[in-house]
């Protein structure tokens, strides 16, 4: 079954610090999907990527930046230059074969960026 | 703007006493999903349609139900609310068939309180 970790269970950091968030997932798959999901004090889930399995490439948007490693099973999401308003609970998700059946998410990291 | 809506975002009920909590999309994704989520916790699946087939995963209690009476809603129907089905309730939904799996978009969410 598949699995996905989210060590840091929360993180605080000062307004501007840059801040990793770390995900490892385990899948028995090859093919598969990782998703990053924001999570504000409102409650709604809101989406920031998705990346497939054949994909390695880095993706950088604005001042987020994730990195996935497939040698190591991790997809680690980087928040460059923090805001106050990137404080939320971050998701990371896997999901198998189609239509997020075997969707599971991990556990989440509850960011704390203080001003 | 497309997105997906749930109503009411509050919801106070009493022990024993039936709920409905409902979602509806402008999206027009064949998909929807219903997902609990406790305090400090990750969402957890409670089932999902695809299209009219209604999939229910295995350690979902029998108290909650679901109805999709076509695409653009789908109903999360709580028959006798315990102290423990108190948690927001979250609305997905998604595209799915052709190249694989795509990504699930989230409502607001509806916070359940149980007296």
């Amino acid at each position: 079954a598949q699995k996905v970790t989210q060590a840091q269970t929360e993180i605080s950091v000062v307004e501007k610090e840059d801040v990793t968030l770390d995900c490892v997932y385990e899948t028995r798959d090859t093919t598969y999907y990782l998703f990053w999901y924001k999570q504000p004090p409102s409650g709604e889930l809101v989406f920031l990527i998705r990346r497939n399995s054949f994909d390695e490439q880095n993706e950088i948007s604005g001042r987020y930046s994730w990195n996935f490693q497939k040698s190591t099973s991790s997809f680690n999401f980087t928040i460059t230059a923090s805001q106050v308003v990137d404080s939320a609970v971050y998701f990371c998700a896997l999901s198998e074969r189609n239509y997020g059946q075997n969707f599971v998410f991990g556990p989440g990291t509850r960011l704390s960026v203080l001003p | 703007d497309a997105m997906v809506i749930q109503n009411p975002r509050y919801q106070v009920t009493q022990f024993g006493k039936p709920v409905t909590l409902s979602c509806s999309q402008t999206l027009n994704h064949n998909v929807m999903y219903w997902y609990q989520q406790k305090s400090s916790q990750a969402p957890k699946l409670l089932f999902h349609y695809y299209d009219k087939d209604f999939n229910n995963e295995a350690d979902t209690p029998d108290n909650f139900q679901s109805r999709r009476p076509n695409t653009s809603f789908c109903f999360l129907d709580i028959r006798s609310p315990g102290l423990g089905d108190a948690a927001m309730y979250l609305c997905a939904t998604e595209l799915a068939g052709g190249q694989g799996t795509d990504t699930q978009y989230f409502g607001p969410g509806t916070r359940l309180t149980v007296l």
